[in-house]
């Protein structure tokens, strides 16, 4: 079954602290790791995303680190923000084919 | 500002009737996704098209739900009859596929679905 494990379900962050979010997939045919961020009342909306073939990915404050042999990946926000408060998926899916969401994290940055 | 249009945004609807979820992709997009959100499933991947023509519905209740996109610019999703476990987001989104690469895919807002 292809499953996308995503942990934690929660987390609080301080303003200016790193959050982290790991998730692990099983299906080893997945070829493409894109991470969403959705608001309250919002559809998600694709933050930044990975192929197996990088270990990492930055965009500004946002980081895709990749470990294959593991069938991990996780997302880094540095210098956490408030506005940073939402709901935060990874995703897999193979080519042609339509994403399988992790379970979702939802992240607070306290001020 | 390109985006991914659903229509209605909410829908309360009695138990046993007939629910019609719209989306307009994006303009020039060929691949149309359908998910389902609720608490207990999270994201779920319901059916999708490419190039309008189905290519996998096994998210999809077989006997109540259906998909179809009549033309390039509206997809649908109906359930017939409702049922209170269908209560839940309905997420339409969209795409454009070029050759083996996989899709990125652009989330409308959403339609909140109430069976009672």
């Amino acid at each position: 079954q292809q499953q996308v494990k995503q942990s934690p379900q929660s987390l609080i962050v301080q303003k200016g602290g790193i959050s982290i979010i790991n998730c692990a997939y099983e299906n080893t045919a997945f070829d493409y790791f894109p991470w969403y961020q959705q608001f309250p009342g919002k559809g998600p909306a694709l933050l930044i995303a990975i192929r197996p073939d990088v270990s990492e990915k930055k965009e500004g404050r946002f980081t895709i680190s990749f470990n294959k042999s593991a069938k991990q990946f996780s997302l880094h926000i540095m210098d956490s923000q408030p506005g940073d408060s939402a709901t935060y998926f990874c995703a897999a899916s193979m080519t042609s084919r339509g994403l399988t969401f992790g379970q979702g994290t939802i992240l607070t940055v306290h001020p | 500002d390109a985006r991914v249009t659903q229509t209605p945004r909410h829908k309360v609807t009695e138990m046993g009737q007939e629910v019609t979820m719209r989306c307009q992709p994006i303009l020039g997009h060929n691949t149309v996704f359908w998910y389902r959100q609720t608490m207990m499933q999270g994201l779920e991947l319901l059916a999708y098209f490419r190039n309008r023509a189905p290519l996998d519905d096994s998210g999809m209740p077989k006997d109540r739900f259906s998909a179809e996109m009549p033309d390039a610019t509206l997809a649908t999703l109906k359930i017939q009859p409702s049922e209170p476990r269908d209560s839940a987001v309905y997420f339409c989104a969209s795409g454009y596929r070029l050759a083996a690469m996989n899709t990125e895919a652009f989330f409308g807002q959403g339609t909140r679905l109430t069976v009672v």
